[in-house]
């Protein structure tokens, strides 16, 4: 079964701080892995998009990488902000134009 | 201004009633989705549909239905039989192809839906 996990569930950190959120899956041949924010009650917004060949990419403050023989991406955040207390999802596609598996999320809170 | 409208924002609905739940694109997209997201859980996905008058179930498609009768527009119907329907539902599209971007999606704000 195609599952995606994120672990810790939550995660609260002092302003300033790097962190770095997981994400695993089961079934290693993807096809690409998207990370993306949700702030409460509002909808998905696209982060970063890893194809299959790719290790990382980066977006600002954000990089996140792609080890597919361990079934791992990681979603680097750089020097933390409050502005960046959201809920972050990752999600695998099998194929071009496949529905993505989505993992259950890490809230992440930033103290000032 | 480019974007996908999700109305109503929120929803009340007493037991053994139908509701529409409505998702409009002009992002000229041409895959449409919907997921359901409930507490604590990733998002389930409902239906989809990658061309107009084409739709497949997706994980969770029982006691819903949709219509994909034009791009811009694909509504779902949560019907009665839909035994917990109270959640919070995205809609999203794709705009395919095989260029780098085409497999991003784009979200809606979402509606939240209650039964009473």
């Amino acid at each position: 079964k195609q599952e995606v996990t994120q672990i810790p569930a939550a995660l609260s950190v002092p302003e300033g701080e790097n962190l770095v959120l997981n994400c695993s899956f089961t079934d290693s041949a993807i096809y690409n892995l998207q990370w993306f924010r949700q702030d409460p009650g509002k909808g998905l917004t696209s982060l970063l998009l890893i194809q299959s060949s790719q290790r990382e990419q980066t977006s600002g403050r954000l990089n996140a990488s792609l080890d597919k023989s361990s079934g791992r991406s990681t979603l680097y955040i750089a020097a933390s902000q409050p502005g960046d207390s959201a809920t972050y999802l990752c999600a695998v596609c099998y194929n071009q134009g496949g529905k993505l598996i989505f993992g259950q999320g890490t809230e992440l809170s930033v103290k000032p | 201004d480019g974007g996908i409208t999700q109305s109503p924002k929120y929803l009340f609905r007493k037991e053994g009633q139908n509701v529409t739940l409505s998702c409009e694109q002009n992002l000229n997209h041409d895959a449409m989705y919907w997921y359901r997201q409930d507490p604590g859980q990733g998002l389930r996905l409902i239906y989809y549909s990658q061309i107009v008058n084409d739709f497949q179930k997706g994980d969770i498609a029982e006691g819903y239905s949709v219509s994909r009768e034009k791009k811009e527009s694909f509504p779902l119907t949560v019907t009665s039989a839909q035994k917990n329907p109270t959640a919070f539902y995205l809609c999203a599209t794709r705009p395919g192809g095989t260029y780098s971007g085409a497999n991003v999606l784009t979200f809606g704000a979402g509606s939240r839906l209650t039964v009473l």
